[in-house]
């Protein structure tokens, strides 16, 4: 079973507005919340990450939103910009194991 | 510290062939994970060490697949008798503090003919 649920698949948004992906998981237990982010033939690189004793947490234009009653928790990318276009990946963990991550979400910036 | 290598980038091989990749991580990194990706899928995790130690390992991860991390350095992972399905990026990554951390390779894209 997916352990963490991803959504949009793929997001068109215009040069300057916000991208928000959203990730949703089942497992209570998860104590780490990451996002990576992704080009072409590259490896997947960690964008920002949270962790659920925290509500937001913010780097630059990069924010992560959890609602840990919901069980969800989303990417917002501010003033989005051409050079953003990428997969973002969602993924989460409980204490030393592994993560597990989403599907993806491509992201198109468009001028 | 150049990141994590991963050798070869790309690699072709008939079926029925045996592969096998090469994960250089960062230095001080005490863990070493195996994920492979599909095209437009997530990385789905395969195997990881601690040091030398083999900690875990997925069901994904079939008898036809062996992974090493000798004197817990660079790792190896090996596919023996390829199939089509085979066929993807494998990934490697390090960390030091999991889960915080994680540096990923540029990853081994293998198809299989």
């Amino acid at each position: 079973q997916q352990q963490v649920k991803q959504s949009p698949q793929s997001l068109i948004v215009q040069k300057g507005g916000i991208s928000i992906i959203n990730c949703a998981y089942e497992n209570t237990a998860f104590d780490y919340f990451p996002w990576y982010q992704q080009f072409p033939g590259k490896g997947p690189a960690l964008l920002i990450a949270i962790r659920p004793d925290v509500s937001e947490k913010k780097e630059g234009r990069f924010t992560i939103s959890f609602n840990k009653s919901a069980k969800q928790f989303s990417l917002h990318i501010m003033d989005s910009q051409p050079g953003d276009s990428a997969t973002y990946f969602c993924a989460a963990s409980k204490g030393n194991t592994p993560l597990v991550f989403g599907k993806g979400t491509r992201l198109s910036v468009i001028a | 510290d150049t990141g994590v290598s991963q050798d070869p980038r790309h690699k072709i091989t008939k079926r029925g062939q045996n592969v096998t990749f090469r994960c250089d991580p960062i230095s001080e990194h005490n863990r070493l994970y195996w994920y492979r990706q599909t095209l437009g899928q997530g990385p789905e995790f395969l195997t990881y060490f601690q040091n030398e130690a083999q900690l875990e390992k997925s069901r994904l991860l079939s008898d036809r697949f062996s992974a090493e991390r000798p004197k817990g350095s660079f790792s190896t992972l090996e596919i023996q008798r390829t199939e089509q399905g085979d066929s993807a990026m494998y990934l490697c990554a390090s960390s030091y503090m999991p889960p915080d951390g994680y540096t990923f390779g540029s990853g081994t894209r293998l198809t299989v003919v």
